[in-house]
């Protein structure tokens, strides 16, 4: 069956850096649209990324455009969020996201997150 | 962006008794493909998100069947035919017809 683990969270200073990984499970990364998105502490969810099924595109929230950047590899099943410029904003619970049925749009599976601290 | 609004921000329900939430769009969800990308998730505290339904009124993949959803444009209903203690939580609205991707503030519903 499917699973999602991301790991790479913990405290990290305002400008800093980090890097997320989703090992992924029951599936292959190559063959699905994957999905980041995040849940500041006691707040609502919002979409942070996109990566396609081929991986020749990706997409972007405006909040995280130009300092994230969603990527995968194939050989070991693994998708990652490289984050840079982190602002205390970011400070947030991070899900890794298999998409259902090869559609964008419908995020059916989700890893069980990974916190991420920005502090100054 | 879509702006999504879901109404009751919070919902006191009694067990067995019907529950709905309402979601709407500040605009067409309706996709150049025919489809309409408005979802419904639940989440339970300390729980990550778990897809329920997904283009409007499909059951995800293990579902009860009291759960539904309606709706077409920009107004959209998610129906608990029958709360049970398990359905606590918040539940999100989310649209996926244009980018970026835009969630609900969500709905807290909790037992009476």
């Amino acid at each position: 069956q499917v699973q999602l683990a991301e790991s790479g969270g913990g405290v990290v200073q305002t400008g800093g850096s980090l890097r997320l990984s989703c090992a992924a499970s029951g599936f292959s990364v190559s063959n699905y649209g994957m999905h980041w998105v995040r849940q500041a502490p006691g707040k609502g969810l919002e979409w942070v990324a996109l990566i396609r099924h081929d991986g020749n595109d990706a997409f972007y929230a405006d909040s995280v455009k130009g300092r994230f950047t969603i990527s995968r590899d194939n050989s070991k099943n693994t998708l990652y969020l490289q984050m840079s410029s982190l602002r205390a904003e970011d400070t947030a619970v991070y899900y890794c996201v298999k998409v259902h049925d090869y559609v964008w749009g419908i995020l059916g599976y989700w890893g069980q997150g990974i916190l991420v601290t920005v502090s100054s | 962006d879509i702006v999504l609004t879901q109404t009751p921000l919070s919902s006191p329900v009694t067990l067995g008794q019907p529950a709905s939430i309402s979601c709407k769009s500040s605009q067409s969800l309706a996709h150049s493909d025919g489809n309409t990308y408005l979802s419904w998730l639940h989440q339970r505290p300390g729980q990550p998100p778990r897809l329920l339904i997904y283009k409007i009124s499909n059951r995800f993949s293990g579902v009860p069947d009291r759960f539904s959803g309606s709706g077409a444009g920009t107004d959209f209903t998610l129906y608990i035919s029958r709360v049970e203690a398990e359905d606590v939580g918040v539940y999100y609205c989310m649209q996926a017809t244009q980018f970026p991707y835009t969630f609900g503030q969500g709905t807290k519903l909790d037992i009476k």
